[in-house]
C-alpha cells in the first residue's frame, strides 16, 4: 500500500517553463521531506517541513506543506536543464518510529 | 567528504550466493536506516538502528537478510541465498536524532549506495 501518492509520475517540460509536483496522502505526517535523485545515486535532501501551512523557498523551488499535514507540493519557476531528475516526497510519524514512507516519486525531464 | 558512504557502489552476484554490503554513516550520527529501491519506485524501509541496538525491522527483512551495526559506527547488510527479486539499489541513511527519541525535525541523509544485480 503506498502511503504517499505523487503526482505527475512522469514531466517533461522545456527550459524556463514552471511546474508543479503534488504529493498527496490520506494519512497526517508529522514531517515532510523532498528529496532529488539522478541515476545510480542516492536520494538528496532538498527540504524538510513540519509545520502545517508551512512554506520553504530554495532558489527557485517552492515547497508548501498542507494545512492538515495530509500533503505538500513543490514548484519550480524557471525551470532548467539541471533541474532534471527524480523528485521523491517522504513523510515521517513519530506513530512510526524513523521510518520515512516514500512516494513512487515525479521523474523530471528538462529540455533545453 | 564527510557524507554517507557506502561500498561496493555496484555488485553483480550468481543466484544463491551470499553478499555483504557496508555502510559508513555521518560520524556522530546515532540513528542508522537501510532502505531498498527497486527501479520506479521509491525507497522501502528495511531496518534502523540506534546506536548498535536494531530497534525496528519491516517485514520485506526476511530471514535471508540481516543487518549489524557492532559498534555502533558502521553497518553492514547481508543477504544470503541471493535470489533474482533481491536486485535492487540499498540504500544507507543516517540521521543526528537525539537519544531521547525521534522527533518530527529528524532529518534523513542517504549514501550514494548499492546496486545489486542478481543473475
Amino acid at each position: 500500500t503506498q502511503l504517499l501518492e505523487q503526482s505527475p509520475q512522469f514531466l517533461s517540460i522545456q527550459e524556463g517553463e514552471n511546474l508543479t509536483v503534488y504529493c498527496n496522502s490520506s494519512s497526517v505526517f508529522s514531517s515532510l521531506q523532498w528529496y532529488r535523485q539522478e541515476p545510480g545515486e542516492g536520494p538528496v535532501l532538498l527540504v524538510t517541513v513540519v509545520t502545517g501551512g508551512e512554506v520553504k523557498k530554495l532558489k527557485r523551488l517552492t515547497f508548501q506543506f498542507g494545512d492538515a499535514r495530509k500533503d505538500s507540493s513543490l514548484h519550480i519557476t524557471a525551470a532548467q536543464p539541471g533541474d532534471t531528475g527524480l523528485y521523491l516526497c517522504a513523510g515521517g510519524r513519530v506513530t512510526s518510529g524513523s521510518r520515512l514512507t516514500f512516494g513512487e516519486g515525479t521523474q523530471l525531464t528538462v529540455n533545453p | 567528504d564527510t557524507g554517507v558512504s557506502q561500498n561496493p557502489r555496484h555488485k553483480i552476484t550468481k543466484r544463491g550466493q551470499n553478499v555483504t554490503f557496508r555502510c559508513d554513516p555521518i560520524s556522530e550520527h546515532n540513528r542508522l536506516y537501510w532502505y531498498r529501491q527497486t527501479l520506479g519506485q521509491g525507497p522501502e524501509f528495511l531496518t534502523y538502528f540506534q546506536n548498535e541496538a536494531q530497534l525496528e525491522k519491516s517485514r520485506l527483512l526476511s530471514d535471508r537478510f540481516s543487518a549489524e551495526r557492532p559498534k555502533g559506527s558502521f553497518s553492514t547488510l547481508e543477504i544470503q541465498r541471493t535470489e533474482q527479486g533481491d536486485s535492487a539499489m540499498y540504500l544507507c541513511a543516517s540521521s543526528p536524532a537525539s537519544l531521547g527519541g525521534w522527533t518530527s525535525t529528524d532529518t534523513q541523509y542517504f549514501g550514494p549506495g548499492t546496486r545489486l544485480t542478481v543473475l
